[in-house]
């Protein structure tokens, strides 16, 4: 299994207050992924990052904010958690693909997720 | 965007069966991912595919380019196969690696 963890693994809070995820890797991949899991949905990323400080945003990235200071880690800040981020979140790791450069794609491995409930 | 369909979204089957999933896709791809979920559990990435058909197991994946459909086949069904099967595709253009998921397909083995 790919070396990734996620933290904490349950987290409830109220709303209006911060909220960090960790996601951590000892792959040493280069992009990492965050994503959010909710019923009649399908995975829907929130933002992703391609290098160190080098991020992006997703489809769903109103409301969070991420960091990535270090290869192996990549946080997603809610900075005032709304009951509509009560969701489980997942984080996801891949290698670097290069277009056109006969690289292969390759797949994502995810981490456990995190379970959070805003009251 | 491209819009990933899945079918159906629920499945029983009983132990042995012969079991297919499909995913229905809508812009042309780069590579097709079926993974898995068991309940309450994490997400692993069972294929990836890009032309022609994989086997690993009891699971076969196939998929037409040309039809951008795909499907998977579970022979022999086990109720450890329960899960939710999710079909993600990745849409060329670009060098960063962003997929777009299915909604998943419920199976449900019955020893």
């Amino acid at each position: 299994d790919a070396g990734i963890t996620q933290s904490p693994r349950h987290k409830v809070t109220e709303t209006g207050t911060p909220v960090t995820l960790r996601c951590h890797q000892t792959e040493n991949h280069r992009y990492m992924y965050w994503y959010r899991q909710d019923p009649g949905h399908g995975l829907r990323l929130i933002h992703y990052s391609y290098g160190v400080k080098d991020t992006d945003k997703g489809e769903v990235s109103d409301g969070y904010s991420v960091s990535r200071s270090k290869t192996e880690d990549f946080l997603l800040t809610l900075e005032s958690a709304t009951s509509s981020q009560t969701s489980v979140y997942f984080c996801a790791i891949s290698e670097l693909f290069v277009p056109g450069q006969g690289a292969q794609n390759q797949p994502q491995h995810f981490g456990d997720g995190t379970r959070l409930s805003i009251l | 965007k491209n819009e990933v369909e899945q079918s159906p979204q629920n499945l029983t089957a009983q132990e042995g069966e012969f079991i297919t999933i499909n995913c229905s896709y809508s812009v042309g791809i780069s590579a097709l991912h079926w993974l898995q979920q068991h309940p309450g559990g994490g997400i692993v990435s069972l294929f990836m595919l890009s032309s022609g058909k994989k086997k690993h197991g009891r699971l076969i994946a196939t998929i037409n380019i040309q039809e951008k459909h795909s499907s998977l086949h579970i022979t022999a069904s086990h109720p450890r196969d329960s899960a939710v099967y999710i079909c993600a595709v990745r849409t060329p253009g670009g060098s960063n690696y962003k997929l777009t998921f299915g909604k998943g397909t419920l199976l449900t083995v019955n020893p």
